[in-house]
């Protein structure tokens, strides 16, 4: 079993929908991080949080720590908002690492 | 301020040949990582360095890979010889220290180098 959860892996949408990735984890962790992975391209960071909730423009991230669960929000999507995003959890002490979720790849129709 | 660079950006080689990858990290930051993606799945940890020192490497196949980082600051990774499971991108990150007590460290990400082994 994966220690981190995606859901679901695939998702298409129309343009102006509002659409919620979800991240489940079974570790405990400090702190928990949405990344952006566009085709071809690197990796871009979202959001790191580690209690209640983060807006950025029209994302919204938000996590619950006892029930280790987070959801990334995107409102009145775009098809530039097509990419894979993925769930990565920071654990251990100052010397931890990331386990990476397998991501969540999310297609906008015009 | 640049971000992590990566070099090359795609390199295609047969199996049980050589390979060496190159990162250079976002200017003061102590702490890199090396990635290795395959295609369908999220990024793995092969190594992760704080300077010049080796903190995790517990997922690298060191039959076959290596890493270094010998002044702190660039690095390189190396396969050799080369097998066809080992095609994947190979993401080079970077974080400013070896992370907040109970806060994580925010990454940055290199482009990658998309390796493709036949």
């Amino acid at each position: 079993k994966n220690e981190v959860e995606q859901s679901p892996q695939n998702l298409t949408a129309q343009e102006g929908e509002f659409i919620t990735i979800n991240c489940s984890y079974s570790v405990g962790i400090s702190a928990l991080h949405w990344l952006q992975q566009h085709p071809g391209g690197g990796i871009v960071s979202l959001f790191m949080l580690s209690s209640g909730k983060k807006k950025h423009g029209r994302l919204i991230a938000t996590i619950n720590i006892q029930e280790k669960h987070s959801s990334l929000h995107i409102t009145a999507s775009h098809p530039r908002d097509s990419a894979v995003y993925i769930c990565a959890v920071f654990y251990g002490g100052s010397q931890g690492n990331l386990i990476f979720g397998k991501g969540t790849k999310l297609s906008v129709k015009p | 301020e640049a971000g992590v660079a990566q070099s090359p950006r795609y390199k295609i080689i047969e199996k049980r040949q050589s390979v060496a990858f190159w990162c250079n990290p976002i200017s003061g930051h102590a702490t890199l990582y090396w990635y290795q993606q395959i295609l369908g799945q999220g990024p793995k940890l092969l190594i992760q360095f704080q300077n010049n020192g080796v903190v995790d490497d517990s997922q690298l196949p060191k039959d076959r890979f290596s890493a270094e980082r010998l002044k702190g600051v660039d690095s390189t990774l190396k396969i050799q010889p080369a097998k066809l499971e080992d095609s994947a991108v190979y993401l080079c990150a970077s974080s400013l220290g070896g992370g907040l007590a109970g806060g994580g460290d925010t990454q940055y990400f290199g482009p990658g180098t998309r390796l493709t082994v036949l």
